[in-house]
Order: structure tokens, then sequence, then C-alpha cells
């Protein structure tokens, strides 16, 4: 059962355009959590974001929990081919036993 | 290693052959993920261990497939009389546990039934 709906699911923009990326689910989540994925790699963490309405930054990234604890954005500004990748969302459980994965936003970048 | 590690990178089996994927996860971490991952797709839970408690096998597709962690630390996930269908990326993650939710992943065993 697929918990967690990402869009869109493609994303091709030229460099130095914004996106922003959705995670929406009809449950709540304990905690969420931001993965990108390289091909031939696994996801690495980006961020987790815990209070309902938190907003978090990492450089040009910036990420939002809703107030419900249900959905997340990730906004990027002034995109560049090193952000290239596989976005994936994963909401954890309330005890923390499984992760809730998105069904990903494959995003690429054009120089 | 200070990473999640898993073994082999690559494997190609002919159906019917049993497999063995294996991963070694960051020291010290209590609790271990295994998923599936079709191309370019998002992760499908498998199972979950947690301590000396019984795993959450929820996610296990069918009984061909198994999974067990010695001494809390090494896991190893058989997949027995593999199908065509079978064949994604099998990736394994660890995490702190006890209330650290945050999960660090493996490369991955890319699986192929040929």
């Amino acid at each position: 059962t697929q918990l967690l709906e990402q869009s869109p699911q493609f994303l091709s923009i030229q460099e130095g355009e914004n996106l922003t990326v959705y995670c929406n689910s009809s449950s709540v989540f304990s905690s969420l959590q931001w993965y990108r994925q390289e091909p031939g790699e696994g996801p690495v963490l980006l961020v987790t974001v815990v209070t309902g309405g938190e907003v978090k930054k990492l450089k040009r990234l910036t990420f939002q929990f809703g107030d419900a604890r249900k959905d997340s954005s990730l906004h990027i500004t002034a995109a560049q081919p090193g952000d290239t990748g596989l976005y994936l969302c994963a909401g954890a459980s309330d005890t923390g036993n499984q992760f809730y994965f998105g069904t990903g936003t494959s995003l690429t970048v054009i120089p | 290693g200070a990473g999640v590690s898993q073994s082999p990178s690559n494997k190609v089996t002919e159906k019917g052959k049993d497999v063995e994927l294996r991963c070694d996860p960051i020291s010290g971490h209590t609790a271990l993920y295994w998923y599936r991952q079709s191309l370019g797709q998002g992760l499908e839970f498998l199972i979950y261990f947690q301590g000396n408690s019984a795993p959450d096998k929820s996610g296990l597709p069918s009984d061909r497939f198994s999974a067990e962690r010695t001494g809390g630390s090494v896991s190893t996930l058989t997949i027995q009389r593999t199908q065509q269908e079978d064949s994604a990326v099998y990736l394994c993650a660890s995490s702190p546990g006890q209330g650290n939710t945050e999960a660090f992943f493996g490369q991955g065993t890319r699986l192929t039934v040929v």
C-alpha cells in the first residue's frame, strides 16, 4: 500500500529555474524525511522534519512539513545540474518501525 | 566501515535458483531495514529488525523471501526459487533506533533473474 504520493513524478527543467516537489498523504507521521538518490546509489538523507509547520533550509533547498504532519514540500531555488536525481519522501510511523516511502520524483536539470 | 555495506553489488541468477544478499549495517545501529526498488520507482518495504525483537515481516511479498539478522548486526536476505519479477535493486538501511529514525542506506544489490 502506497501511503505517500509525490508529484510531479517526472520533472525536467532548465538550470536556474525554481521548482517545488510535493509529498501528500492522508496519514499522520511522527516525522518526515527527504532523500535524494543518484543512479546506482542508495538514497541519501537530506533532512528530517518533525514539528507540524516546520521549515528547514539546506542551501538552495527549503523543506516544509504541513501543519497536520500529513504532507510536505521541497522547494529548490535556482536549480543546478548537480540537483539531478530521484527525490523521495518518507514518513515514519509513531513506533518508528516502518518508513513509508513516496512514489518518488525524478528531477533532471538541464545545463 | 563507516557506512552501510551491501554485497554483492550485482547479481545475475537463473530463474529457479536461490540467492543470498548480505547487509552490514553501521556499527551500533539497532534497526535494520530491507527494501526493494524497481527501476526509477519508490521503495517497497520488505522487513524490519529492531534489536532482539521479533522482526516485522509484513512486507515480504511471498514465502520465497526470508531474512535473518545474526547477533544484532549482519543481515542476510534470501530469495528462494527466484522468478523474473524478483529482478530489482534490494536496498538495506540501518538507523540508530531508540527514537532516532534517520535511516542510512547502502548502495544496494542489483538482482537480475534471467
